[in-house]
């Protein structure tokens, strides 16, 4: 069973300007969260969709944004990139029970310039 | 709101010997699940254990094993016989019952593995 994928595996921006992650999550899993990785703030989670719909939401700016389409391939938005936007961005899928083991993608190296 | 601390940024230990990562975490919840994660360099999250709180069994995982405890809102992690490919940044992580999967993770431990 293939893994969870996140494209472009690394990304390069300047300020201001907007980008897309994206993240396609194991076949049979409904559930994909995002996190944000940095040294000084660590793991955080910006959110979880389920079945296309935003279940769980992190305190982030109304920059970050994201959505999950029928076949549970999700997409994350930030626009107006700020040089605190730079970080590692994980995308984790599920089956979508609490229980459910989160299984993780390599992640997006964004670098804000 | 729910809080996860790790005190222990780095830790080390030899090569087969066991060492013990430390977890504290608040929540006025009683029903959640507690998570080991580790990310070697390659930055790939790995799940190493879990336990339900309802749970009192410590779970273990081959080598790995958790003590915890609930009443003082305490979870470490056992590494025994330690080997070097064990040598990763590990995070404790809470799931509330009530929040889907959101993880609430702590500030991470690096361990190191000494030949």
């Amino acid at each position: 069973k293939a893994g969870v994928t996140q494209t472009p595996r690394y990304l390069i921006k300047t300020r201001g300007q907007q980008v897309t992650l994206s993240c396609s999550p194991i076949s049979g899993h409904r559930s994909v969260s995002w996190y944000q990785q940095t040294p000084g703030q660590g793991l955080q989670f910006l959110f979880e969709y389920f079945s296309e719909t935003q279940r769980n939401k992190g305190n982030f700016p109304g920059r970050f944004s994201g959505r999950q389409f029928s076949n549970s391939r999700s997409e994350m938005n930030v626009s107006t990139l700020e040089l605190g936007d730079s970080a590692l961005y994980l995308c984790a899928s599920s089956l979508g029970g609490v229980w459910n083991e989160q299984f993780f993608g390599p992640g997006t190296r964004l670098t804000v310039l | 709101a729910q809080t996860v601390t790790q005190s222990q940024p780095e830790m080390s230990v030899q090569e087969a010997e066991t060492v013990t990562l430390s977890c504290t975490y608040d929540t006025s919840e009683s029903d959640y699940y507690l998570f080991w994660y580790k990310q070697p360099p390659s930055r790939q999250m790995i799940l190493v254990i879990r336990q339900e709180a309802y749970k009192q069994q410590n779970a273990t995982e081959n080598r790995f094993s958790v003590n915890f405890q609930k009443a003082a809102k305490s979870f470490s992690l056992k590494i025994s016989d330690s080997q070097l490919g064990d040598a990763a940044m590990y995070f404790c992580a809470y799931r509330s019952a009530n929040q889907g999967g959101k993880l609430i993770f702590g500030q991470g431990t690096e361990l190191s593995v000494k030949p």
